[in-house]
Order: structure tokens, then sequence, then C-alpha cells
């Protein structure tokens, strides 16, 4: 069946980098956009950025400009978010998710919880 | 970058109520707005695409409606596995800005 299944969680100390993973299944890699999201223990969800997985093309938002990266490897099927100079207020789940035909995000991975403590 | 406004913030309802939730976009977005369900622990689950299309697998008391800067998702009848979480979201644009959701709760 059609899924994103991400990597484990990740525990990192301020200042250090993560990065992410989201393996594709079930469905052509590079036939749909691949965005990932934040959420904060107890906030609201707050998307980061995207890729094209196709072209490599990426957009991220102006808050992350500068500290994140969305590459992509179309031999497994697999984007990967990383982010770096990590902070406590970084500590969330973050997840990926297939943004379908019509622009919405259809299909989610699992999440993987990053936890950012000295 | 499109501001997304939901009200209320939080709801209290008991099984069997009609539900409302109001999200309002800070310009015109047509209909490029989605629904999102999340329960406590979960990834978010798309409810509706294109303020009214019903994903496919949800529930047809689910319905969403509205364009340009309003829009409505009513849950018709609240079931016990309704009681969750939701999100509008904006596809117009990026960044794809997300409500700052309304929790449903039970009565």
């Amino acid at each position: 069946q059609v899924q994103l299944v991400q990597s484990g969680a990740e525990v990192k100390k301020p200042g250090a980098s993560v990065k992410v993973s989201c393996k594709a299944s079930g469905y052509t890699f590079t036939g749909h956009y691949i965005h990932w999201v934040r959420q904060a223990p107890g906030q609201g969800l707050e998307w980061m950025g995207l890729i094209n997985p196709n072209t490599g093309d990426t957009k991220y938002a102006q808050k992350f400009q500068g500290r994140v990266t969305m590459p992509r490897d179309t031999s497994i099927n697999t984007a990967y978010m990383e982010l770096s100079r990590l902070t406590s207020d970084d500590t969330a789940v973050y997840y990926c998710a297939r943004e379908s035909l019509w622009p919405a995000f259809d299909i989610w991975g699992q999440g993987t919880m990053v936890t950012v403590s000295s | 970058d499109i501001q997304m406004t939901q009200s209320p913030s939080s709801l209290t309802a008991s099984v069997g109520d009609r539900v409302t939730i109001t999200c309002r976009a800070s310009q015109s977005i047509s209909t490029f707005l989605n629904w999102y369900q999340q329960k406590p622990g979960n990834a978010p689950k798309l409810l509706i695409y294109a303020a009214s299309s019903l994903q496919s697998g949800v529930p047809s008391r689910f319905s969403g409606s509205g364009s340009g800067t309003d829009f409505t998702l009513t849950i018709s009848s609240l079931q016990p596995e309704d009681f969750a979480t939701y999100y509008c979201q904006q596809s117009y644009s990026t960044p794809r800005t997300f409500g700052q959701g309304t929790k449903v709760e039970i009565k």
C-alpha cells in the first residue's frame, strides 16, 4: 500500500544537526511533492518546506532558510530533512507528507520525535 | 504569507451533535482549502480537500464548504471517534499555512 515510513526518534544536543529520512513505497516517488511539517509538544502544525523528488527543486519556509535542507535519493525512494544549529525550540515531532494531485497532504509519515537537550 | 484563523479554538459537544468549525484566510484562496483531523499521538489525516471534496474513506457526516476567504467544516452527527483536533490548511501558495487548530472535546 501507499505509505511513508520515517526514521526513528533522535536526541540531540544544542548546536548539533539532525537528519530525518522518509521512505516512500506503493507509488511513483518522483510523481508527488514531499513536504515536511513539524509539531512542537502541545502545539499546532508548522510547514517547513517541500521538495520535488523529480527535479530536486526545494522551497523552504523563511523561518528555516539557511538552516534546513531537503535532499532526496531517487534510487531508494527516500526524502530527507536535515536541520542544523538545533536549539530547544526545535524539539518537535517532524512529519513528511505526500502532496496529492490536488494540493493536499494525502499520505503522512508516522512522525519522528526529535528532542534537543543538553 | 497567508494567515489562517480558525474558530473556535476548542469546543465541547455531545455524541449526536452537529458541529461547525470555521476557518478564515487573510486573502482569497479560491477553494484551495483542506481540512485535517489529528488524534493524540497520530499523524494528521486528510478529511476534505478543495474546500468541499470528501477524501476517499472519510465518513459522509463530514462536509466542507466555502470559497474565497471563509470556509466551514461540519460534522453532521458527532461520533465518539470524532473527538480530535481539526486543522484547516491553505494550498493556494507556499508557505502552506495551517490554522491553529480546533480541539473537539466530549461534553
